[in-house]
């Protein structure tokens, strides 16, 4: 099983609604977790931390599902500038730091 | 705010061609990371450095070296360049190991011609 894994989509939504990803990881002794948005040719910028079960921060949730190993981000009320991909990043243990999902790929249509 | 700022946002070289890559972090992070990016394959992790002139190997360091003489600066050498390794190179840093979040460069594209 791959330590990091995500649906790549893409994802096409229109605007306004609710989308939804998921991420499976396979590091069960991970603390924190971390949502990344990257626009296309752009670096990964930071979206949301996870530490506990989950965090929001306005159109945005993430979930945390310890038991089954997943985390998920709800997007609600699309935008069209919510276009880009989204990145699950979970801690992979000693000093390598954080393993990266290979993205999901949001579209919002007008 | 955290700033990391990597030194060309476009490089073309030619094969064979020894090539620098700096990156430069203004928050007294000791964590630094050199990542390349390709379509369907995502971040892939080159080298990191958890220390003035410690360094480690992470995923995929073949064809790579890297240099830490000063906590701020983290160097990416690509000693003797080849095409497989025109790619996108993202630099990062992080103040702790593990459970903190990147704060990334933004990038520079390299093309091996």
């Amino acid at each position: 099983r791959k330590e990091v894994e995500q649906d790549p989509g893409p994802f096409n939504v229109p605007e306004g609604a609710t989308v939804a990803f998921n991420c499976t990881y396979s590091n069960s002794a991970s603390q924190s977790f971390f949502w990344y948005r990257q626009d296309c040719r752009k670096e990964p910028k930071l979206l949301m931390s996870v530490y506990s079960s989950g965090n929001e921060d306005g159109r945005f949730t993430a979930q945390l599902n310890r038991a089954s190993q997943y985390i998920s981000l709800l997007i609600r009320d699309s935008k069209l500038s919510d276009s880009a991909t989204y990145l699950c990043v979970v801690p992979t243990g000693g000093r390598r730091a954080l393993t990266f999902g290979s993205g999901t790929r949001l579209q919002v249509q007008p | 705010d955290v700033k990391v700022t990597q030194s060309s946002r476009y490089l073309v070289k030619r094969t064979g061609e020894k090539v620098f890559l700096e990156c430069v972090q203004d928050m007294d992070h000791e964590n630094m990371f050199w990542y390349r990016q390709d379509p369907g394959l995502g971040l892939r992790l080159i080298y990191f450095s958890y220390d003035v002139k410690m360094k480690e190997k992470g995923d995929i360091p073949e064809g790579y070296s890297v240099s830490r003489e000063k906590k701020e600066r983290f160097s990416l050498i690509l000693e003797s360049a080849s095409t497989n390794q025109t790619s996108m190179y993202l630099c990062a840093s992080s103040p702790s190991t593990g459970e903190s979040p990147l704060h990334f460069g933004n990038g520079t594209r390299l093309t091996v011609t």
